[in-house]
């Protein structure tokens, strides 16, 4: 099982540039889970999905960001425009559902200039 | 409200030394707990989990954790720790059978392992 595959692993973009961020989940997982970790904030959930489907995405912090799921094997965050304060380390996660274990990916770390 | 605190910010510890992480949860069904760990530039790796039954649940690396229903806690234990240790670990909680299947994680516990 390869687990769960994040794209880029490191971003540095300057401000005001779109940024987008991928995912791919474990296969046969039917959850799937964005996170941003920062040392101010912690780990902080922004959306997630059941089915491909969003949930919740109260932790989304403004409409600058914005989550798709087009298909059970690949999900997007993007970012537009991004803004220095944005930078940080995101992570996308996947479960079976039903039982609640997530297993994250490596994460992208995210820098604005 | 559902919440999850770990209250050690920072621990450090003496290598080959025991060590316990505390957790304690707020939660008004039956949870699902859960210690990820997290090594600098890396993932959130699940170390052990706990569901059902015993309430002394073994895990990956020699850790092993206890559910303590009537003190709303989950303590991580290790009896001997190796310098490869030293990481962040975080303790969440899950809802048995509920709607979400969201997690709430705690906001860690830096562990520091001196030679």
């Amino acid at each position: 099982d390869a687990g769960v595959i994040q794209s880029p692993r490191h971003e540095v973009t300057e401000m005001g540039q779109e940024v987008t961020l991928r995912c791919k989940p474990i296969s046969g997982h039917n959850s799937l889970f964005w996170y941003r970790q920062t040392m101010m904030r912690g780990l902080e959930l922004l959306i997630y999905f059941n089915n491909n489907v969003p949930i919740d995405d109260s932790g989304m912090p403004e409409d600058r960001f914005s989550a798709k799921m087009p298909n059970a094997s690949f999900s997007t965050l993007k970012i537009q425009p991004s803004e220095p304060r944005d930078s940080a380390v995101y992570f996308c996660a996947s479960s079976p559902g039903t039982i609640n274990e997530q297993f994250f990916g490596p994460g992208t770390r995210l820098t604005v200039l | 409200a559902q919440s999850v605190t770990q209250p050690d910010i920072h621990i450090t510890v003496s290598e080959g030394a025991s060590l316990e992480l505390r957790c304690n949860y707020s939660y008004g069904a039956t949870p699902y707990l859960f210690w990820y760990v997290q090594s600098p530039g890396q993932g959130l790796q699940l170390l052990l989990k706990y569901f059902s039954g015993d309430t002394l649940v073994q895990g990956i690396k020699g850790f092993e954790a206890e559910f303590k229903r009537s003190q709303s806690s989950f303590n991580l234990r290790k009896p001997s720790v190796h310098w490869s240790d030293a990481a962040e670990y975080f303790c969440a909680v899950g809802a048995k059978g509920g709607a979400t299947n969201k997690l709430i994680f705690g906001t860690g516990t830096l562990l520091a392992v001196q030679p």
